[in-house]
């Protein structure tokens, strides 16, 4: 089946500790996002990428870092810089399609706790 | 820029109850628009789309369609099953030239009660 992984789907740390979360896509999808989901404030996009070994920094990039080596996975970084890191973290790729438009799909999620 | 509106809710309704989720939008030219709904503790999925003025999307019972003189993409459903709880959010994709973020709503809570 075709889809986007992210795992895990729980994960604690304590603060000051930097935490990396997984996100792989079988999808052949060129592109990839990262967005935070806290409650009453929708999807805020942390990092984007549309292409390999390239990546743009979203709307709210501080704490916290990405790489795309492969076109498959877009793993993302909360470093200890990140104020507020406890969030739960949504993953999604893309491709262009008709009239360029980015039709996203969604991976379950990471609920990210930090203590 | 680009913004998308809609109520953050919770809606509650009984079963068998019409459902309105009102979207409106703000966009240059002529986005494509999408409704996603998310389960608690998942991600979101995708539940239809349309990408031109006056095209109407489908999919489980859910309708909306894009009307451009009210910039509006209202999703509807005729009778709701406490199985429609969720977070439904309105999104747009911009199409003009080259790369432009997908502006999501801040999504609406919906409650069915039996």
């Amino acid at each position: 089946d075709g889809g986007i992984t992210q795992s895990p789907k729980y994960l604690f740390r304590k603060e000051g500790q930097n935490v990396t979360l997984s996100c792989e896509q079988n999808l052949n999808h060129d592109a990839m996002y990262w967005y935070r989901q806290d409650p009453g404030q929708g999807l805020r996009l942390i990092y984007y990428s549309q292409i390999v070994n390239d990546f743009q920094k979203g709307d709210i990039a501080e704490g916290y870092s990405v790489s795309r080596e492969k076109k498959e996975s877009f793993p993302l970084t909360v470093t200890s810089a990140q104020k507020n890191p406890t969030a739960f973290y949504l993953c999604a790729s893309s491709t262009r399609g008709q009239l360029n438009t980015y039709e996203q799909y969604f991976g379950p999620g990471t609920r990210l706790t930090v203590t | 820029g680009n913004s998308v509106t809609q109520m953050e809710g919770p809606v509650t309704l009984s079963e068998e109850a019409f459902l309105t989720i009102n979207c409106t939008y703000t966009a240059t030219g002529y986005p494509s628009l999408f409704w996603y709904v998310q389960y608690p503790g998942e991600g979101l999925q995708l539940l239809l789309k349309a990408t031109k003025a006056d095209d109407k999307g489908s999919n489980k019972g859910f309708e909306a369609t894009y009307r451009k003189e009210t910039t509006s993409f209202h999703l509807e459903k005729g009778s709701v099953q406490v199985s429609d709880s969720a977070v439904y959010f309105c999104a747009l994709s911009p199409n003009s030239g080259g790369y432009q973020k997908v502006t999501f709503g801040i999504g609406t809570k919906l409650q069915v009660i039996p």
